[in-house]
């Protein structure tokens, strides 16, 4: 159980354009997903947080209005990073979380989608 | 505000050797704790959680950690290691702030088997 999953795995993209990346929960209700960025050889860093049907929480420098994020359902949430340059190059996690903290199980961990892997030519 | 330490961004050990890996928490609240485990370009995998009750806590793959508020610590550990075990672990704290819950990490230990 508490399956995510992320499409694509990878994408190469042109400078200038925008790419949508998918994150799903398989197996259970996600309350809100989280958005990491990952850099080599470095740990995650939250860009943002989503609830269903509410507006994203962004971390402080990161531009909403460059990734843009949207949870529309309780199953799906998606990070379309728009005009993409190569300094946006990285890896990008998603993870998702069923419910209130201290009701156990999906509710109170994080489960992490495989990643995926944007590289801005 | 929270903060997680990994003690050695290397940790190498022999097949078959005890594996420790150390975490250290700051946090103004009692802690939600987590090992995970990250293969090379693919996501992370939950190796176990501390959230309340009994502080040693066993999860996959024979890790286990010890949660010890009074040293602020939550060290994973395996009796003995496998080929398979070598990767990037992550500790990280989970607390609420601002309404959200907020996950930090510590930096990562990569783990090398020596065969």
């Amino acid at each position: 159980g508490a399956v995510v999953s992320q499409h694509p795995s990878w994408v190469i993209c042109k400078s200038g354009t925008s790419v949508k990346i998918e994150c799903r929960s398989l197996d259970f209700q996600a309350t809100t997903m989280f958005w990491y960025r990952q850099f080599p050889k470095q740990s995650l860093m939250l860009m943002a947080t989503s609830n269903e049907g509410s507006k994203a929480t962004y971390e402080q420098g990161v531009e909403k209005d460059k990734f843009l994020i949207n949870h529309a359902s309780l199953t799906l949430s998606t990070l379309t990073v728009t005009s993409a340059h190569p300094e946006d190059s990285s890896f990008y996690i998603c993870s998702a979380r069923g419910g209130l903290r201290g009701a156990g199980s999906t509710q109170d961990t994080q489960y992490f989608g495989p990643g995926t892997r944007l590289t801005v030519l | 505000a929270q903060s997680v330490t990994q003690l050695g961004s290397h940790v190498s050990v022999s097949e078959g050797a005890l594996v420790l890996l150390r975490c250290n928490y700051s946090s103004s609240v009692p802690p939600y704790l987590f090992w995970y485990v990250q293969y090379p370009n693919q996501g992370l995998q939950l190796l176990l959680k501390y959230t309340t009750g009994a502080t040693l806590v066993k999860g996959i793959n024979g890790f286990e950690a010890e949660f010890k508020k009074s040293e602020t610590s939550f060290h994973l550990t395996k009796p003995s290691a496998h080929m398979s075990d070598a990767a990037e672990y992550f500790c990280a704290v989970s607390s609420f702030i601002g309404g959200n819950e907020k996950l930090t990490f510590g930096t990562g230990t990569r783990l090398t088997i020596i065969p």
